[in-house]
């Protein structure tokens, strides 16, 4: 079955500029995370929906990043006045139960910020 | 939420068993111990979880000791498409959403 998807796969900003990342969980999975992967790096945890449900956005790191999830379904992280710091892999997991940590990810959004 | 430690980088070759030990001294009852893969340019993959004892999967053993202090992934006969990260993740998968703790994970490299 098809499993999670992400676009774009590839993304460059000039720095200031918006960028807007997409998330396609698997069908009827409860649970959608998003995480920051910097290289040479383990993912690192920016936030969590339970359905359209936003949880918990903890590790979100400024108030330049917002997520969304309005239909339980599809979700978007997005990432206002771009800074070279924000260059990194975005992923995207879902997983079937609430919670959980079995969890299905995404290949990736890769985001270069010039 | 529990603190992991694992090893930064291990080398094999192809054909050995390879073992893998995260510790976790501070697991808390709760917790269940996951453990994923990643290849470069691709997400991690889940590969196995438990709560105690053992567990098997047609992918990998985990064995985890009655005190939970610790756990070790089990890599049998590994392959040249084994090299990878594999990271392993302690806490509890209750509902109302929590935090995902990665680390650095340890750096598998297979050699022929």
């Amino acid at each position: 079955g098809a499993g999670v998807s992400q676009s774009p796969r590839y993304k460059v900003a000039k720095r200031g500029q918006d960028v807007a990342l997409r998330c396609d969980p698997i069908s009827g999975h409860v649970s959608l995370f998003w995480y920051q992967q910097a290289l040479g790096q383990g993912p690192e945890f920016l936030t969590y929906f339970q359905n359209e449900a936003q949880l918990d956005k903890s590790g979100l790191p400024s108030d330049r990043f917002f997520a969304e999830r309005p239909e339980g379904s599809v979700s978007t992280l997005k990432i206002q006045r771009t800074q070279q710091e924000d260059s990194a892999v975005y992923l995207c997991a879902s997983s079937p139960r609430e919670g959980g940590y079995e969890q299905y990810f995404g290949p990736g959004t890769r985001l270069t910020v010039t | 939420l529990a603190k992991t430690t694992q090893p930064i980088s291990m080398d094999s070759y192809e054909g050995q068993e390879v073992n893998i030990t995260c510790s976790h001294n501070n697991i808390a009852t709760n917790d269940y111990i996951t453990w994923y893969q990643q290849f470069p340019s691709q997400g991690p993959r889940f590969i196995i979880q438990g709560y105690k004892t053992k567990v098997t999967n047609e992918v990998a053993s985990l064995f985890i000791p009655a005190d939970r202090k610790s756990s070790t992934l089990s890599l049998p006969r590994v392959s040249l498409s084994d090299t990878a990260v594999y990271y392993c993740l302690v806490g509890d998968a209750g509902a109302g959403g929590f935090k995902t703790i990665f680390g650095a994970g340890t750096r598998l490299f297979v050699k022929a």
